[in-house]
């Protein structure tokens, strides 16, 4: 049972490009979240999808950063006309059950932004 | 965000037993303790959850206070591959359900 698949692993992008990171989840889970890790500091709560379903983006900034997990296919991140401060790595997780649940999130190995 | 207090970093000798402490004062009846691990900016992985029972699993043990106000990891025999930064997080219905990380513990095994 393959784990939570990110890719790219590393992405470098231009000031003003746009960034796409994909996230398949374990099979069987319908529920991802994104986090961003910034250099030296701790796991950042970006958002909680379901299937076709933004369900608590309360972490995501209100500009250039958006989610979506489509019916058929990964979810995505996209961060249009980055800035070097988006600079991180960025996790997917996901999880058999949602915010009702008990169940522990599941991670992927993240992918890795360069902003030039 | 993180309802929880972890000493920024710990030592502990290898073969012998990692206790990693973790303060969660303001903690609900219906909140979970759960802990992860993130070795060398590798994806967090998943240690061990309870709510007030001990719990013990294959890769260690959670010590939960009768008051539940704080709780112990313990890693019984570590090893190097256990050198990681070590997160307590406490999940439930007041936090949205959500696991907020803090900046966790980082913990050295030395040989």
């Amino acid at each position: 049972n393959a784990g939570v698949m990110q890719n790219p692993r590393h992405l470098v992008r231009r000031r003003g490009q746009e960034a796409r990171l994909r996230c398949s989840p374990m099979k069987g889970h319908s529920h991802v979240y994104w986090y961003r890790q910034l250099p030296e500091e701790g796991l950042k709560f970006m958002v909680y999808l379901q299937k076709e379903n933004i369900i608590d983006e309360s972490g995501m900034p209100k500009e250039r950063f958006s989610a979506e997990f489509p019916k058929e296919g990964p979810s995505i991140l996209r961060i249009q006309q980055v800035v070097r401060g988006d600079s991180a790595a960025y996790f997917c997780a996901s999880s058999p059950t949602g915010q009702g649940g008990v169940g522990e999130l599941f991670f992927g190995e993240g992918s890795r932004l360069t902003v030039l | 965000d993180a309802k929880t207090t972890q000493p920024p970093s710990m030592d502990c000798a290898e073969g012998r037993a990692a206790n990693l402490p973790c303060n969660h004062s303001t903690i609900s009846g219906n909140e979970y303790v759960y802990w992860y691990r993130q070795i060398h900016s590798q994806g967090p992985q998943y240690i061990i959850h309870g709510l007030k029972n001990n719990e013990t699993n294959e890769m260690a043990s959670l010590i939960i206070t009768e008051d539940r106000k704080s709780s112990t990891l313990i890693l019984p025999h570590a090893t190097l591959r256990d050198t990681a930064v070590y997160y307590c997080i406490v999940r439930g219905s007041n936090t949205g359900n959500q696991f907020y990380f803090g900046t966790g513990t980082s913990l050295t095994v030395i040989p």
